[in-house]
């Protein structure tokens, strides 16, 4: 079975500033998408950036971009120029390229980031 | 519509009674799905739907917990005789079917119906 571990249960960081967040997860599968979510106070989870892993090149969404260490099974999530708004809980996901349930996402414990001003 | 919506938005209800959550996916997702997150906690997978499949179940925590879809779109999740343990957020979330290797769709996720059973 698929597992995803976030090794930090709480980050902060000066606005303004660059921050990363870990995530490694375990597989035997060789294609399957992984995700990292925010989730603001408001409950409602966010997609943040996506990256396929048949893809090398690493996904980047404006300020949000990822590391991904495939051999590793690593899917870090740097956010550049920490804006208060990014406060939230972080979610990283793994999701099957096969169809059906196993496509469902598993998710890690989450990392609660703070922004000080 | 434009996003997943859910309803209600908070419930607190007593202990011991029934209660019924209800998810409208977008529209057009085939696959839909309800996760569970407890205070402090991540997510946790309870049931999943996709189009005229039998769902998959495996993740509710008991048979007090049962869900059902409706005509491919509409989906409700009941929680008979409520206990304390059950207060959580629950989210649904929905998406296009996986029809090949390299679809990779997103999911998408409502913003959760919070249910307090005192």
């Amino acid at each position: 079975a698929q597992t995803v571990t976030q090794s930090q249960p709480e980050m902060s960081v000066q606005e303004a500033e660059t921050v990363t967040l870990s995530c490694t997860y375990d597989t035997s599968e060789s294609d399957y998408y992984l995700f990292w979510y925010k989730q603001p106070p408001s409950r409602q989870m966010i997609l943040v950036i996506r990256q396929e892993a048949y893809k090398q090149q690493n996904a980047t969404e404006n300020r949000f971009s990822v590391n991904f260490q495939k051999a590793a099974k690593s899917f870090s999530l740097k956010i550049s120029d920490s804006q208060l708004g990014d406060a939230a809980m972080y979610f990283c996901a793994y999701r099957s390229g096969r169809g059906g349930s196993q496509g469902n996402l598993i998710f890690g414990k989450g990392t609660k980031l703070s922004v000080k001003p | 519509g434009a996003g997943v919506s859910q309803s209600p938005s908070n419930k607190v209800t007593e202990k011991g009674k029934d209660v019924e959550l209800r998810c409208d996916p977008i529209s057009g997702h085939t696959a839909l799905y309800w996760y569970r997150q407890s205070l402090g906690q991540g997510l946790e997978f309870l049931i999943y739907f996709q189009g005229n499949s039998a769902p998959d179940k495996s993740g509710l925590p008991s048979d007090r917990f049962s869900a059902e879809r409706t005509g491919g779109s509409v989906s409700t999740l009941t929680i008979q005789r409520t206990q304390q343990e059950d207060s959580a957020v629950y989210l649904c979330a929905s998406s296009l079917a996986l029809k090949n290797l390299r679809s990779g769709n997103t999911i998408y996720f409502g913003e959760g119906s919070w249910l307090t059973v005192v």
